[in-house]
């Protein structure tokens, strides 16, 4: 079985410009998060998704993170415009409903904006 | 979330038994202990929870005292791919399926040869 995969693995931008992030949940899991660990600082819970709604968003920092699940199975998030505090690796992880709530981590992407 | 309070480092010698302690002495009555682990460069990994019974798998044991003030996480046979960032998280269980992790600073153990 596939685990949670994300993609790209790194990406490099310059500050203004815009970046989108893809994750891929292990099939059937409805529960997505995003979360995110930036230089220095504790990995920290952005958003939630249960299938294609929002269930949780009070981790987003700004209006310039835009989170969607279209479909109820891969997501995306985008940065636009990008600032240099966003620099940092962005995680994805998924669980089943109910269960023990194990969440499953993809391998991150590391975002670097100059 | 309860918050928890673990040491920053440990060392551990390969083979022996690693031992990781936990505070959450503000758990609730309806909390989880949950540990994951972070391997360099990696994405977290759960390890194992418990609500007030010892737990064991195929990874690791989970120790919890009896007033659920603390635990203790034991990596009976520590490998050097067990070097890795463990934290020690708080949450709602299975109950409520579907919440976030909040993570802390965790524990860097360093497994030597």
């Amino acid at each position: 079985e596939a685990g949670v995969t994300q993609f790209p693995s790194h990406s490099v931008i310059e500050k203004g410009q815009t970046v989108t992030l893809r994750c891929d949940p292990i099939s059937g899991h409805d529960n997505l998060y995003w979360y995110r660990r930036v230089m220095g600082k504790e990995i920290k819970f952005l958003l939630h998704f249960v299938k294609e709604s929002k269930q949780d968003e009070s981790g987003m920092p700004n209006n310039r993170f835009l989170a969607e699940r279209t479909g109820g199975t891969y997501s995306t998030l985008k940065v636009q415009p990008a600032e240099l505090e966003d620099s940092g690796v962005y995680f994805c992880a998924s669980s089943q409903w109910g269960g023990r709530n194990e969440q499953f981590f993809g391998p991150g992407t590391r975002l670097t904006v100059l | 979330d309860a918050k928890t309070t673990q040491p920053p480092s440990m060392d551990c010698a390969e083979g022996r038994a690693a031992n990781l302690p936990c505070n959450h002495s503000t758990i609730s009555g309806n909390e989880y202990v949950y540990w994951y682990r972070q391997i360099h460069s990696q994405g977290p990994q759960y390890i194992i929870h418990g609500l007030k019974n010892n737990e064991t798998n195929e990874m690791a044991s989970l120790i919890i005292t009896e007033d659920r003030k603390s635990s203790t996480l034991i990596l009976p046979h520590a490998t050097l791919r067990d070097t890795a960032v463990y934290y020690c998280i708080v949450r709602m269980g299975v109950e409520t399926s579907g919440s976030r992790l909040t993570f802390g600073e965790g524990t860097q153990l360093t497994v030597n040869p």
